[in-house]
């Protein structure tokens, strides 16, 4: 069975410097990963997903993520945050077997101060 | 919200008293699933469907039964509700490829007096 690792309950930032969130997984096959953001009373909405191919991903809202196979691990950062990425970060992943549904991480609280 | 619909938005229940949550779509997707979502757990699976009448369970499924009688529909029910289920309950759908992002409604949250 798979797993997700966010290393960073919390991650406090001020506005304009850059953030990176971490995430690590396990898996025995060959995983598909995702990052999700979660504003206050919403559900979850989808930054971005890793499938094949380059290691860099870009998403919505200026995040990349990068993919490291030999580390096992999806970092999410951004350049640059405003006060408007202040909101719960998730990393997922999924496998190509079984069970046909997403596991999470435990999720990191990012909080842009100004 | 891709057409996800998740009613009630909120409840209070007493220990004891049976619950069902119910999760619409429009999206046509054949996968379905319930999460809960509790501080420092993020998302963990409750029970997901694959099709009508199709459902299998998830990692946290004890106390929870679900159906889906029709594609759009999928209802979770907790049979005699506990403390411990006070949580938010989100739904959420996806296409049939393991690498198909979920979709997710806005949630319900629970509280189990």
């Amino acid at each position: 069975a798979q797993s997700v690792t966010q290393l960073d309950s919390q991650v406090p930032v001020f506005e304009e410097a850059p953030v990176e969130l971490r995430c690590n997984y396990s898996s025995s096959v060959s995983v598909y990963l995702f990052w999700y953001v979660q504003y206050p009373n919403q559900g979850l909405q989808l930054l971005l997903k890793y499938l094949s191919g380059s290691t860099l991903v870009k998403g919505i809202n200026g995040f990349e993520a990068e993919f490291n196979k030999s580390q096992t691990s999806f970092h999410l950062r951004k350049p640059s945050v405003h006060i408007s990425d202040t909101a719960e970060y998730f990393c997922a992943v999924s496998v190509d077997t079984g069970r046909r549904a997403l596991t999470f991480g435990s999720g990191t609280r990012l909080q842009v101060q100004p | 919200d891709a057409g996800i619909t998740q009613s009630p938005r909120h409840k209070v229940t007493e220990t004891g008293t049976p619950v069902t949550l119910r999760c619409h779509q429009t999206e046509n997707h054949r996968y379905m699933y319930w999460y809960r979502q509790d501080p420092g757990h993020g998302l963990r699976l409750i029970h997901y469907s694959y099709g009508v009448k199709d459902t299998d369970k998830g990692e946290v499924s004890d106390g929870y039964s679900v159906s889906r009688s029709k594609t759009e529909d999928f209802l979770l029910t907790l049979e005699s509700a506990t403390s411990s289920q006070t949580s938010v309950y989100f739904c959420a759908i996806s296409g049939t490829d393991a690498y198909s992002p979920l979709h997710f409604g806005n949630g319900t949250r629970l509280t189990v007096t």
